[in-house]
């Protein structure tokens, strides 16, 4: 069965905090995806990595860095967090044509 | 770059009334395409996806769409809706990255 985690369900930080949000899945698949949800705005993609210590930038990946180090685990980075990050933090995988994978989620919020 | 519109931000149905909601994305080329659904207080699944062949997709839970490729669109339908279809639906599209729409709030009344 296909698995994709995230370290954290909730996360509550302080304005000004570096902020890490791990993800890893157990498909050996090249390419993971981080996307942020928020309410009227759907899935924004932050970064994506085709493979390791590769990554992309996606639509807003202001306040945000990424690190892939190994296949499986591709990490967020809100190097000072700011509350306008309080979001829902969404990992993807894939393997080339098949479908997207999503981890349960990461509500982070703010302060 | 590659975008994703859903025609309708919030629908609200009576049960066993049928639905349609609209996909559009704006321009061709090889792509694949995804309909994922969002219940209340769990997180994403895929409802179905095209990849090439039959144009006419079904996906689970009743579900249907049709790719059009002529006008861009991937419309998700469903001929008869339950109060248990009540969630948040997603279309996207793939090329070299997966780009979502803003997703459309279905609400079935009872």
């Amino acid at each position: 069965d296909v698995k994709v985690t995230q370290s954290s369900r909730y996360l509550v930080k302080r304005t000004g905090e570096k902020v890490f949000l791990e993800c890893v899945q157990d498909m050996d698949h090249e390419n993971m995806f981080w996307y942020r949800q928020d309410p009227g705005l759907g899935l924004r993609l932050i970064y994506f990595s085709y493979d390791v210590k590769m990554k992309e930038k996606g639509d807003i990946p202001e306040g945000y860095s990424v690190s892939r180090e190994k296949k499986e685990r591709f990490s967020l980075i809100l190097e000072s967090a700011s509350t306008n990050q309080t979001s829902m933090y969404l990992c993807a995988t894939f393997r080339t044509l098949t479908e997207q994978y999503f981890g349960p989620g990461t509500r982070l919020t703010v302060t | 770059a590659q975008s994703v519109s859903q025609h309708n931000h919030h629908v609200i149905l009576s049960e066993a009334a049928s639905l349609e909601l609209g996909c559009n994305y704006s321009y061709g080329g090889t792509v694949n395409l995804f309909w994922y659904v969002q219940y209340p207080g769990q997180h994403l699944q895929l409802l179905l996806k095209y990849f090439s062949g039959d144009p006419l997709v079904k996906g689970i839970k009743g579900f249907e769409a049709e790719f059009i490729k002529s006008k861009f669109s991937f419309n998700l339908r469903k001929p008869s809706v339950q109060w248990s279809d009540t969630a948040e639906y997603f279309c996207a599209v793939r090329d070299d990255k997966i780009i979502f729409g803003k997703g459309t709030r279905l609400h079935i009344l009872p």
